[in-house]
């Protein structure tokens, strides 16, 4: 089955770790995302990639960083800088075309909790 | 700064009653839009989506959405809702001025009482 896969479901944090989420998706899709979702905000992207080895910050990047090495696959490291790193995490994918007629599709997100 | 506003954070139903959620963006280049859903416990589904061509959206479950571009707006629509159409529901937008990042609103949570 084609689809987006996170992992883990849930993770814990100590405050002051790094620890990174993972995305992959078998869609063939170029372009992927990662939003943070928190209770009455929806969903604020962190950062996104249009294509390999490419990748721009979104409206929320700072304490995250993020590579894009592989077509496929997208983490996202949450970094000790994060002030507040507790949220829900959904990464997403689309087809980049020249236009933008595109939907994107979701993975099941990561809950982050620090301790 | 591009933004997507949705107009009410909770509304709450009863089975039968008629939806309309609003949803308005405030750039005014050519944009794709969509509505998305996210029933409890499960992830983000896509329920419809304009790129061009006809404003009045159809999409799946009975929703639609018309788009009105004078108005910025994109509103969800659903003449009869049921206990199962629970869920959040997000509008979103790319293209124009947020180039290639699909924005998304903060979200409508309904509940639909039975």
């Amino acid at each position: 089955d084609g689809g987006i896969t996170q992992s883990p479901k849930y993770l814990f944090r100590k405050e002051g770790q790094n620890v990174t989420l993972s995305c992959e998706q078998n869609l063939n899709h170029d372009a992927m995302y990662w939003y943070r979702q928190d209770p009455g905000q929806g969903l604020r992207l962190i950062y996104y990639s249009q294509i390999v080895n490419d990748f721009q910050k979104g409206d929320i990047a700072e304490g995250y960083s993020v590579s894009r090495e592989k077509k496929e696959s997208f983490p996202l490291t949450v970094t000790s800088a994060q002030k507040n790193p507790t949220a829900f995490y959904l990464c997403a994918s689309s087809t980049y075309l020249t236009g933008r007629n595109t939907e994107a599709f979701f993975g099941q997100g990561t809950r982050l909790t620090v301790v | 700064a591009q933004s997507v506003s949705q107009h009410n954070h909770h509304v709450i139903l009863s089975e039968a009653a008629s939806l309309e959620l609003g949803c308005n963006y405030s750039y005014g280049g050519t944009v794709n839009l969509f509505w998305y859903v996210q029933y409890p416990g499960q992830h983000l589904q896509l329920l419809l989506k304009y790129f061009s061509g006809d404003p009045l959206v159809k999409g799946i479950k009975g929703f639609e959405a018309e788009f009105i571009k004078s108005k910025f707006s994109f509103n969800l629509r659903k003449p009869s809702v049921q206990w199962s159409d629970t869920a959040e529901y997000f509008c979103a937008v790319n293209g124009g001025g947020y180039g290639n990042k699909l924005v998304f609103g903060a979200g409508t949570i309904l509940r639909v009482k039975s």
